[in-house]
């Protein structure tokens, strides 16, 4: 059982450029997150989906973009990205908050813009 | 803004001693959970109280939820060093699925 797959691991891009950093979950959940965590900041929410199909802004979208492809998948853009978006990137997916439902969450994707 | 904020930023003890945090929180709350993360991992679930809990216990983990004074605290027994890492906790913000995260206690035990 993989959980929480995200892809890719490390990635170094330069300012301006776009990138889409990708996530699956194997665990029929309906709910998925995209955190960035920076030093000192903790988690910080960019984007979620509470079911396929929907999509809501968290507390720092800007810059970027996501899409539910379906119940597994769950993707995050960046369309031209800024140092400012150097960070970790942490996808996540909950059978349902509301039902007291954990959060599961994969590796990360270390992002750094130059 | 984060909903959780937890308190120290960070704590350094001896193995066997037992560790506190302490997570307050802003608005209500339907559930309050506390996350570990190791360093450069995702995090991991520790465990969950609900609003209508007042503690909770897992292995040497002891939670405790004050809703009048919203604010949780995660007491860890009997400390090892394999338990240094980050400690979070989460609450729901406002009435959806946006979970929201403290910005953690660094936690080091010393063998």
């Amino acid at each position: 059982n993989a959980g929480v797959t995200q892809t890719p691991k490390f990635q170094v891009l330069k300012t301006g450029q776009s990138m889409t950093l990708q996530c699956a979950q194997d665990m029929n959940h309906n709910s998925m997150y995209w955190y960035r965590q920076d030093p000192g900041m903790g988690l910080r929410l960019i984007y979620y989906s509470a079911s396929e199909g929907t999509t809501d802004k968290g507390e720092v979208p800007n810059g970027y973009n996501v899409s539910r492809l379906n119940k597994r998948e769950f993707s995050l853009r960046l369309e031209s990205a800024a140092p400012s978006q150097t960070s970790v990137y942490f996808c996540a997916s909950s059978g349902g908050l509301y039902s007291g439902n954990t959060i599961y969450f994969g590796e990360g994707s270390w992002l750094t813009v130059v | 803004s984060q909903q959780g904020e937890e308190d120290p930023q960070a704590l350094s003890i001896q193995e066997g001693e037992n560790a506190t945090m302490n997570c307050s929180y802003k608005t209500s709350i339907n559930n309050l959970q506390w996350y570990r993360q190791n360093s450069g991992r995702g995090l991991v679930h520790l465990i969950l109280i609900r609003s209508n809990e007042r503690e909770k216990h897992s292995g040497r983990l002891r939670v405790t939820l004050d809703t009048s004074k919203k604010s949780s605290s995660l007491l860890i027994t009997a400390s090892r060093a394999a338990d240094t890492a980050s400690y979070f906790c989460a609450t729901l913000n406002g009435g959806n699925n946006d979970m929201r995260f403290g910005a953690g206690t660094r936690l080091t035990v010393k063998p």
